[in-house]
């Protein structure tokens, strides 16, 4: 079975940091890995996709890795800024689907 | 264009009680899906539909029935409420087709079972 692990469970750093965040998953034959942000009481957003194929894909100040051999993926936060505060998820899915498996998310917190 | 939306936001349903929490999505997805979220832990999926008239379930559907019956809608039916079913309910859609997967997410139904 599947398990998406994220670690450590909360981050607390000052702004104008730039960050790095972990994402950990047990089986290696994942279809594409998606990263998610959640603001307290909100829904999910989706900030990144990687598909199996593909090592890293970029969107203004995030910068989402992949190496599926070893089951590994980071998000880097470039210039952390307060707004930049939220749960980020990881999830994974193993196949042309989005029956997605979740970690317990990072919850971030930028102090300005 | 609204995306994913959830009707209710919010609901406190007492135990044995029944109730639909509704899903509808514009985007001519063709998959559609629900997951439940507890507190301090990822999301668990339910239900999913890969297409009108299509159904299967997840990892933890117990509890819980739902019908596709058009593209847009995805109702989630609890028939007999338990405190086991508090949580908050997200459903999401994507397009499965040459590849692209990604999942659009409602902004959640926070459902109190007492």
């Amino acid at each position: 079975k599947q398990e998406v692990t994220q670690i450590p469970a909360a981050l607390s750093v000052p702004e104008g940091e730039n960050l790095v965040l972990n994402c950990s998953f047990t089986d290696s034959a994942i279809y594409n890995l998606q990263w998610f942000r959640q603001d307290p009481g909100k829904g999910l957003t989706s900030l990144l996709l990687i598909q199996s194929s593909q090592r890293e894909q970029t969107s203004g100040r995030l910068n989402a890795s992949l190496d599926k051999s070893s089951g590994r993926s980071t998000l880097y936060i470039a210039a952390s800024q307060p707004g930049d505060s939220a749960t980020y998820l990881c999830a994974v899915s193993p196949g042309a689907n989005s029956k997605l498996t979740f970690g317990k998310g990072i919850t971030l917190s930028v102090r300005p | 264009n609204a995306g994913v939306t959830q009707t209710p936001k919010f609901r406190i349903l007492k135990i044995g009680q029944s109730m639909t929490l509704q899903c509808t999505q514009d985007m001519n997805h063709n998959y559609m899906y629900w997951y439940r979220q507890d507190p301090g832990m990822g999301l668990k999926l339910i239900y999913y539909s890969v297409g009108a008239g299509i159904t299967d379930k997840g990892e933890v559907p117990n509890g819980y029935n739902v019908s596709r019956s058009t593209t847009e809608d995805f109702p989630l039916r609890l028939e007999l409420a338990a405190p086991s079913q508090t949580s908050v309910y997200f459903c999401a859609s994507s397009y499965e087709g040459r590849g692209l997967t990604e999942a659009f997410f409602g902004q959640g139904t926070r459902l109190t079972v007492v």
